[in-house]
């Protein structure tokens, strides 16, 4: 499958400062990619869809301004938590979904490695 | 009433048995289904997908679909104890759109 590359993949902050994570599509092209956020023993939650080059699409009840998306390329998404405090602490995770050859006819979406995020 | 049910497990088998694990939806808007293994404290890893209902078979498993029903399933054959981790079903209601995901189901497989 695709492989999509994610960075850093812990990461230690205190609180009250801001923390990037990068996801990147290697091997192709990614109009799409979605972040997540998940808690110990439970599934993915869906934050928001990134679309190359226009705003993030926020699920309801995600702060925009406290969970930046950018996604300025058709390889690289970056999702920035700012003025971090300890409850943001959590495993994130981005997909994404090809676009072209690669994604063939059901647009499934790969996974990056994850981000474990530790505010102190 | 989640969208997307799943029995958290912990599933216990013996190495070599046969892995039985199961999603109920109910939006049978839902036509690509999905699943996915995670092993702790890493992403995600594609193992199936289908489209609509039917069997599909990928090596040591096979994903079945029943959109009348709305229920699939994943049966991993002569499991091995690497197989143990969280399965994750998920499913979308047309290509490109966000994926609804089930809670996951652990499973041990014991040598």
């Amino acid at each position: 499958g695709a492989v999509v590359s994610q960075h850093p993949s812990w990461v230690i902050c205190k609180s009250g400062t801001s923390v990037k994570i990068e996801c990147r599509s290697l091997d192709f092209q990614a109009t799409t990619m979605f972040w997540y956020r998940q808690f110990p023993k439970q599934s993915l939650m869906l934050m928001a869809t990134s679309n190359e080059g226009s705003k993030a699409t926020y699920e309801q009840g995600v702060e925009k301004d406290k969970f930046l998306i950018n996604h300025a390329s058709l390889t690289l998404s970056t999702l920035t938590v700012t003025s971090a405090h300890p409850e943001d602490s959590s495993f994130y995770i981005c997909s994404a979904r090809a676009s072209g050859p690669t994604g063939g006819l059901f647009t499934e979406a790969f996974f990056g490695q994850g981000t474990r995020l530790t505010v102190v | 009433q989640k969208e997307v049910e799943q029995d958290p497990g912990p599933l216990s088998v013996p190495e070599g048995a046969i892995v039985s694990l199961n999603c109920t939806y109910s939006n049978s808007a839902f036509q690509y289904f999905m699943w996915y293994r995670q092993y702790s404290r890493k992403g995600p890893e594609l193992l199936m997908y289908t489209y609509s209902s039917g069997n599909k078979e990928d090596g040591r498993f096979t994903a079945q679909v029943d959109k009348s029903s709305k229920y699939i399933s994943l049966f991993i054959r002569d499991s091995q104890p690497s197989d143990s981790a969280t399965y994750l079903c998920a499913m979308s209601k047309a290509a490109g759109n966000k994926l609804t995901f089930g809670g996951g189901t652990r499973v041990l497989v014991k040598p």
